[in-house]
């Protein structure tokens, strides 16, 4: 069975580093693609990068430049950093793990529960 | 980039059928699929693709598009069924993907 869970600081101060990671078992995080999403209070859900896929062009338009992620293969972690937060960063941070399936059709077959992130000084 | 629409809620009656719609210009070259959130746990996949349903997901709900506009359609809607409906697909822009802005279900 997989299972992904991820884990983070909680709280965070305005203009600080926020740092995330994800555990997956159950699974071979070389030879998937993951993703980071995140659900922001009264606006839904929103895409934030895929992970292990190089470059800004896999990364949210929006938040641009202030992305990176990693994959530690040894330790199975999926991580995601994003740099200058503010209050409109707070959200419960999702890992997922993304199908892509074809040109026409990707999706996310399996989510962690999710970590919730304030941004509050 | 590209926006995925959907109506902010509904309502349905135990045992009803309610359509959920997802709007978009990115639905015109990608699939819709869908996922259910409840809070405090792991979004779900509903439906993938054409109409597929991943093992587990009751037959109830199902998925159509035409155009650019995709559904969800929950046949004999189950007190169970009160969430958060989300949309999605792969952009225009074919490296980022979309979700929709959501729908909350509730059931009476």
């Amino acid at each position: 069975q997989v299972e992904l869970q991820e884990s983070g600081p909680g709280l965070v101060r305005p203009s600080e580093t926020l740092s995330l990671t994800c555990t997956v078992s159950g699974d071979s995080i070389e030879t998937r693609y993951w993703s980071w999403i995140r659900l922001v209070p009264g606006k839904g859900l929103e895409w934030i990068a895929n992970s292990g896929d190089t470059g800004s062009a896999n990364h949210n338009p929006s938040l641009a430049g202030r992305i990176s992620t990693s994959l530690d293969t040894a330790k199975s972690l999926i991580s995601l950093r994003l740099s200058s937060v503010s209050v409109a960063d707070t959200a419960v941070y999702f890992c997922a793990r993304i199908v892509r399936y074809s040109r026409s059709l990707w999706y996310f077959d399996l989510w962690g529960r999710g970590t919730l992130v304030t941004v509050s000084s | 980039s590209s926006e995925l629409t959907q109506v902010p809620a509904v309502s349905v009656a135990v045992r009803q059928t309610v359509r959920i719609t997802c709007q978009g210009d990115s639905l015109r070259s990608h699939y819709a699929t869908w996922y259910q959130h409840k809070p405090g746990q792991a979004p779900i996949l509903l439906i993938y693709g054409k109409n597929n349903r991943p093992s587990g997901i009751p037959d109830r709900f199902s998925g159509s598009s035409t155009g650019n506009t995709a559904s969800l359609t929950i046949s004999g809607s189950q007190a169970e069924d009160e969430a958060d409906y989300y949309c999605g697909s792969r952009d225009t822009n074919d490296n980022h993907f979309l979700f929709g802005t959501g729908t909350h279900v509730t059931v009476l």
